[in-house]
């Protein structure tokens, strides 16, 4: 089956540094990929979509120079949380829809990401 | 926009039993998916089953099945023989033509041996 890698799968850092994480279809191309954010107890809130050779689309509410997504290849994407605080300490996953099967998403295993 | 609504946010079942899980959805779609979750605590989150919205018939995976009522945007999923690894956090989500999907707050299942 389809898989996907996240890196790191858990990261500290000091308030106001930057911090990214990466997003990877192993065993297929993925044109579009998707960035969700869970908070402990919660569920998963969509973040942004990452379009491969193109701007991100960030839902309502997201602040884009914020999560910066960059998707270079049709392998990888990344996101950057910049001048990261204690509030963007959360839960990242990603996931990726293969080829024409877009509408079965594959998540990867999820970044933890605490702010000192 | 979707909207996806759970209103069990805990759920227990004694093993072997049969245990339904609640969602509710809003779509401005005609042609959408509709799914069930499983995230244990490792957070992996693990496709149950799949619904395309089209489809009169019920999905069915092996224990897990779904009762789609299109009319009443319901998308319920009955577990059945509940089993110990069945214990988690349940998410509804719905997909759009935008393959974007939208979840549901959650529920957490219980199951007691």
């Amino acid at each position: 089956g389809a898989v996907v890698s996240q890196h790191p799968s858990w990261v500290i850092c000091k308030s106001g540094t930057s911090v990214k994480i990466e997003c990877r279809s192993l065993d297929f191309q993925a044109t579009t990929m998707f960035w969700y954010r869970q908070f402990p107890k919660q569920s998963l809130m969509l973040m942004a979509t990452s379009n491969e050779g193109s701007k991100a689309t960030y839902e309502q509410g997201v602040e884009k120079d914020k999560f910066l997504i960059n998707h270079a290849s049709l392998t990888l994407s990344t996101l950057t949380v910049t001048s990261a605080h204690p509030e963007d300490s959360s839960f990242y996953i990603c996931s990726a829809g293969a080829g024409d099967s877009q509408d079965t998403q594959y998540f990867g295993p999820g970044t933890r990401l605490t702010v000192l | 926009a979707q909207t996806v609504t759970q209103s069990q946010p805990e759920m227990s079942v004694q093993e072997a039993e049969t245990v339904t899980l609640s969602c509710t959805y809003d779509t401005s779609e005609s042609d959408y998916y509709l799914f069930w979750y499983k995230q244990p605590p490792s957070r992996q989150m693990i496709l149950v089953i799949r619904q395309e919205a089209y489809k009169q018939q019920n999905a069915t995976e092996n224990r897990f099945s779904v009762n789609f009522q299109k009319a009443a945007k319901s998308f319920s999923l009955k577990i059945s023989d509940s089993q110990l690894g069945d214990a988690a956090m349940y998410f509804c989500a719905s997909m759009d033509s935008s393959y974007k999907l939208i979840f549901g707050s959650g529920t957490r299942l219980l199951v007691r041996p």
